[in-house]
């Protein structure tokens, strides 16, 4: 099955201890990016990347590392996660051509206390 | 800077009847495309339909369907026959191929259908 993996579902950690969320995707995409989603503010990009090992900012990327060491992928990394961080986090993947829509993993709500 | 404004924070609709979510984007880009995403309480990002902004003919998918007016800018989703499945977030997005493929999202309409 055609998917996006993302993991964990539901994390919660303290201030200042590093974390990963890992992301992968069967379907051979070269795009791949990380959203977060806050209330009354929709989706913001973190990072994104066009193909391996090459990745870029996206509106939010304070306080975030991501890296792209192979094609299916892309986790996250909190080096040093404060409450602002907060959120419920979204990989998505495309095959990174006109039209094609963003196939989304199943989100990973982070709460830093 | 591309924007995307969802003026409606919530809004209801009776089971069976029509529902119109808005949607209206900011960009100087002549070619991009537009897209409304479903967030069901699962939060599973489900796309709805999808619009090339260089096509004039309106997208359709069984009970959804869109009014593009590029000139106005805006994007707005019908909902006809409402269901009980379709409560849910929904979200407009606009793309665009020269800013590294950056979906846009605005910030989300909640839609409750009623029984």
């Amino acid at each position: 099955e055609a998917q996006v993996t993302q993991n964990p579902r539901y994390l919660i950690t303290v201030t200042g201890k590093k974390l990963t969320v890992t992301c992968s995707q069967n379907m051979n995409h070269e795009y791949m990016s990380w959203y977060r989603q806050d209330p009354g503010l929709g989706l913001r990009q973190i990072y994104y990347s066009m193909n391996v090992e090459v990745t870029d900012k996206g509106d939010v990327p304070e306080g975030y590392k991501v890296s792209r060491k192979e094609k299916r992928n892309f986790p996250l990394i909190l080096e040093s996660p404060s409450p602002n961080q907060t959120s419920l986090y979204f990989c998505a993947s495309s095959p990174g051509t006109a039209n094609s829509p963003l196939h989304f993993g199943n989100g990973t709500r982070l709460t830093v206390t | 800077a591309q924007t995307v404004t969802q003026s409606q924070p919530e809004m209801s609709v009776q089971e069976a009847e029509t529902v119109t979510l808005s949607c209206t984007y900011d960009t100087s880009e002549n070619n991009y495309y537009l897209f409304w995403y479903k967030q069901p309480p699962s939060r599973q990002m489900i796309l709805v339909i999808r619009q090339e902004a260089y096509k004039q003919q309106n997208a359709t998918e069984n009970r959804f369907s869109v009014n593009f007016q590029k000139a106005a800018k805006s994007f707005s989703l019908k909902i006809s026959d409402s269901q009980l499945g379709d409560t849910a977030m929904y979200f407009c997005a606009f793309m665009n191929l020269n800013y590294g493929q950056n979906f846009v999202f605005g910030p989300g309409t909640r839609l409750s259908v009623l029984p």
